[in-house]
């Protein structure tokens, strides 16, 4: 059975104060790892989806890295508007169906 | 691109009413849309997965006469609650899947807040 499991469950941070976080991840044949960011009240805004060990990728003060275990979501000087909460989901096989993980809340203060 | 609508944003019913709602998917076609619940603080839980010109495939424990779901077209999916009751006001989200390059990615829908009175 696929699991994903994100960790911390909750982050304060500083704005300016840099973190990353993390998503573990048990799969049959990864298709896909995705990120999300989902305001409260809203639906998941799509970030970033890895498709292989070693992919980065980047959009503003967001990094997303992959390795055959793990994903991190990198914040670099976090601002307020960064809050929200964040959810990894990975796909398997042929199947368009997410797995997700609990999600991680973050909380930028100024 | 990639936009995902949902139809209505929020809605109260009384109880034993059934609602209807929309999801469609603006700037791409999708054979496979999702419909998921959300529950406060919690994270999404697939409902059913909807594919065009079929009938939907419900995951265990979801009723799929209480939860019609029809996927008339390349950009419309729909889901009834029927004869709703106060244990189905929840935040109700689909999303569609894109596909490109041989890989399927899946954008959300802004969600319905339903409220059964």
């Amino acid at each position: 059975e696929d699991q994903v499991t994100q960790s911390p469950e909750a982050l304060r941070l500083q704005e300016g104060e840099s973190s990353s976080l993390n998503c573990s991840y048990t799969v049959s044949g990864l298709r896909g790892l995705f990120w999300y960011r989902q305001d409260p009240g809203k639906g998941p805004e799509f970030l970033f989806t890895l498709y292989s060990a070693g992919e980065e990728k980047e959009k503003e003060r967001l990094k997303a890295t992959l390795t055959k275990k793990e994903s991190f979501l990198h914040i670099t000087a976090p601002k307020p508007e960064d809050s929200a909460t964040y959810l990894c989901a990975v796909q398997a096989g042929g199947y368009s169906t997410l797995t997700f993980g609990k999600g991680t809340m973050l909380l930028v203060s100024p | 691109g990639a936009v995902v609508s949902q139809h209505p944003s929020r809605v109260i019913c009384k109880s034993g009413t059934s609602v209807k709602i929309e999801c469609r998917s603006l700037d791409f076609q999708a054979t496979t849309m999702f419909w998921y619940r959300q529950f406060p603080k919690q994270s999404l839980m697939l409902m059913a997965t909807s594919n065009e010109g079929s009938k939907a495939t419900y995951e265990q424990g979801v009723e799929k006469d209480k939860f019609l779901i029809n996927h008339a077209s390349l950009t419309l999916s729909t889901l009834t609650v029927t004869s709703a009751h106060p244990e189905d006001s929840s935040f109700y989200i689909c999303s569609a899947v894109r596909t490109a390059a041989g890989y399927n990615e899946q954008f959300f829908g802004p969600g319905t807040r339903l409220t059964v009175l």
